[in-house]
């Protein structure tokens, strides 16, 4: 089945630097890739996909980049506020009902 | 728009006591159901997922089971729970075919004693 890394497991910045998590998937077939924000003792929250036709995808201070040769995809979070700190998941889809998650990163913003 | 619940909120249980947990979604219809556990700190594990009334798919053998016996509800259970049942359990519903998007309930933080 499909197996997805994300790196790193914690990921410690500045208020204002940029933030980039990375995640592979090791089935080539899948072509559904969302992002989740998990803030403490939240839910999951859906912030960013982006699907296996386009290369990237912009939403305000968040991107995402895909880049299917590779089986890689990415978040990108410029000028990073403490409310950005949370836990960010992976996952990927093979079009099927399911998500396989990455293990989370936890992103820690200091002021 | 959409809406998913879940309750309880939280609950605490003995080792060998019995377990529901309900999940509602309102907005939509016939919508995949997904339940999800995680531990303190650790990911998301996808125990049970259905695509239709009466259709559930496992995950994960254990102690645990799942319903489906409305469209837009999906029921968590168990006879007897373990201590390692413990955790924050997460229902989720799901766009389906094609943007498979899926989006989570607020949660039931289970501890067992």
């Amino acid at each position: 089945g499909e197996n997805v890394e994300q790196h790193p497991s914690t990921l410690s910045v500045q208020e204002g630097d940029s933030a980039v998590i990375k995640c592979t998937y090791s089935d080539s077939a899948s072509n559904y890739f969302p992002w989740y924000k998990q803030e403490l003792g939240k839910r999951p929250q859906l912030i960013i996909d982006i699907r296996s036709n386009v290369g990237e995808k912009k939403d305000q201070r968040i991107a995402v980049t895909l880049n299917k040769t590779a089986k890689h995809f990415s978040l990108h979070i410029t000028e990073t506020q403490p409310e950005d700190s949370a836990v960010y998941f992976c996952a990927a889809s093979k079009g099927y009902s399911t998500l396989t998650f990455g293990k989370g990163t936890m992103l820690l913003v200091s002021p | 728009s959409q809406t998913i619940h879940q309750w309880p909120a939280t609950l605490v249980q003995p080792v060998g006591s019995p377990l529901s947990l309900e999940c509602t979604v309102e907005g939509t219809s016939n919508p995949n159901l997904y339940w999800y556990r995680q531990a303190a700190g650790r990911g998301l594990q996808l125990l049970f997922y259905s695509v239709g009334i009466g259709q559930i798919s496992s995950e994960v053998p254990q102690n645990l089971s799942a319903s489906r016996p409305q469209d837009r509800q999906f029921i968590l259970s168990s006879k007897k729970l373990l201590l390692s049942d413990s955790g924050f359990y997460l229902c989720a519903w799901g766009t389906g075919s094609p943007n498979f998007e899926q989006y989570f309930g607020p949660g039931t933080r289970l501890t067992v004693t």
